[in-house]
């Protein structure tokens, strides 16, 4: 079993819609929580950090359920330019940042 | 320019010969990352240093494979006797250990180097 799992997709959805992404990973000792994104045949660059309270950025909320070692993001009102492959990003204190496999979203007009 | 820069930023070499890519992290970071991706795949962990310390290496890394940080600043990373399995964008990030608020812990990649093993 891989240490970060999401959804294989891709997500194909017109503008306009709200899209959720999944995550789970397995080494509970993961202390930090991140989605990262990443478009076509750039670097990752962080969307969001996670936080155990939940939190929103903009059309973007976060979700972690420590107890269930799930993550999730939704994506509410979505735009052309949201489209791009979304990562979900694990870190335990003292240890490597483990990435998913990512997610591909193309938001259609 | 203060972020991560990479070099070469493209490679194609023949298979069994050595390659070596450089890296240079955001000044002030006192971590540097390696990673690998492939095409559809999540970038894949190979190795990190705190200042000049190795302090992590994946047990996936063959020992072809070989990265130093020397002074805490730059870093390179070499692959001996390349394979066509090595093909692949080879990452670097960095990060900084000291808090800031909401994006603690956060990586800042470079655009990477992408290595064509023929």
């Amino acid at each position: 079993r891989k240490e970060v799992e999401q959804d294989p997709g891709p997500f194909n959805v017109p503008e306009g819609a709200t899209v959720a992404f999944n995550c789970t990973y397995s080494n509970s000792a993961s202390q930090s929580f991140f989605w990262y994104r990443q478009d076509c045949r750039k670097e990752p660059k962080l969307l969001m950090s996670v936080y155990s309270s939940g939190n929103e950025d903009g059309r973007f909320t976060a979700q972690l359920n420590r107890a269930s070692q799930y993550i999730s993001l939704l994506i509410r009102d979505s735009k052309l330019s949201d489209s791009a492959t979304y990562l979900c990003v694990v870190n335990a204190v003292g240890q490597n940042f483990v990435f998913g496999p990512g997610t591909r979203l193309s938001v259609l007009p | 320019d203060t972020g991560v820069s990479q070099d070469p930023r493209h490679k194609i070499t023949k298979r069994g010969q050595n390659v070596t890519f450089r890296c240079d992290p955001i000044s002030e970071h006192n971590r540097l990352y390696w990673y690998r991706q492939t095409l559809g795949q999540g970038p894949e962990f190979l190795t990190y240093f705190q200042n000049e310390a190795q302090l992590e290496k994946s047990r996936l890394l063959s020992d072809r494979f070989s990265a130093e940080r020397p002074k805490g600043s730059f870093s390179t990373l070499e692959i001996q006797r390349t394979e066509q399995g090595d093909s692949a964008m080879y990452l670097c990030a960095s990060s900084s250990t000291e808090t800031s608020g909401r994006r603690t812990g956060e990586l800042f990649f470079g655009e990477g180097s992408r290595l064509t093993v023929l």
